[in-house]
């Protein structure tokens, strides 16, 4: 049984420097939602997609971040020009949205960014 | 301004005994709640969940009550083991797809 997969676990770069991060769902989950977590504050939701379309995207979401999952199984978060605030642990997680309203999120190990 | 409220950062609780993670929301709206635990350099694993339609959901050792009126809901660990240090979030989801966590409660289990 594999679970949420995430790529990099760790990225160290410099500021002004573009970054990418892969994830990998559940392969039947429908759903897969980015969050991005701080010291001591708990995941904040940043968007999310069902298949392929992008459905939400947080006010956190500036306009140097921008997702896809253009086959509607993996999804990438690319950071440009990055600054020393996008310094954060990005999670991941997918569910299977079905005729039941209630889903349960299944989360990722993780990409750690650390921005110089 | 915090929709799901985790109060105490942190909590100290003997192995054997009984550990209450406490959570409270302010959003009418959320219909399902969720606890998370997390390790350290971990992603967060789902642990339990319950409907708001229900008071109570017990799974093993960990046991989750809601109390509707309130806006607030507890998680019991019984009885509480070493493997259960590490940091719990409670999590509300209303029907717009988001869940909301809170800040997180520390968790340690003393021998």
């Amino acid at each position: 049984d594999t679970g949420v997969s995430q790529d990099p676990r760790h990225k160290i770069t410099k500021r002004g420097q573009n970054v990418t991060f892969r994830c990998d769902p559940i392969s039947e989950h429908n759903r897969l939602y980015w969050y991005r977590q701080t010291l001591g504050q708990g995941p904040e939701f940043l968007t999310y997609f069902q298949n392929e379309a992008q459905l939400e995207k947080s006010r956190l979401l500036s306009d140097r971040f921008s997702a896809e999952r253009p086959k509607g199984s993996f999804s990438t978060l690319e950071i440009q020009r990055t600054e020393q605030g996008d310094s954060a642990m990005y999670l991941c997680a997918s569910s299977l949205m079905g005729l039941a309203a209630q889903e349960t999120q299944y989360f990722g190990p993780g990409t750690r960014l650390l921005v110089l | 301004d915090q929709q799901v409220k985790q109060n105490s950062p942190s909590l100290s609780v003997q192995e054997g005994r009984i550990s209450i993670l406490n959570c409270d929301y302010t959003n009418s709206m959320f219909d399902y709640f969720l606890w998370y635990k997390k390790y350290p350099a971990e992603g967060p694993t789902f642990l339990i969940s319950i409907s708001s339609i229900k008071d109570k959901n017990e799974d093993g050792r960990f046991t989750v009550f809601l109390n509707k009126s309130a806006k607030h809901l507890s998680l019991h660990i019984v009885p509480s083991q070493p493997g259960d240090s590490a940091v719990y979030f409670c999590a509300a989801n209303g029907r717009d797809d988001k869940i909301i966590f809170g800040k997180g409660t520390r968790l340690h289990i003393l021998p």
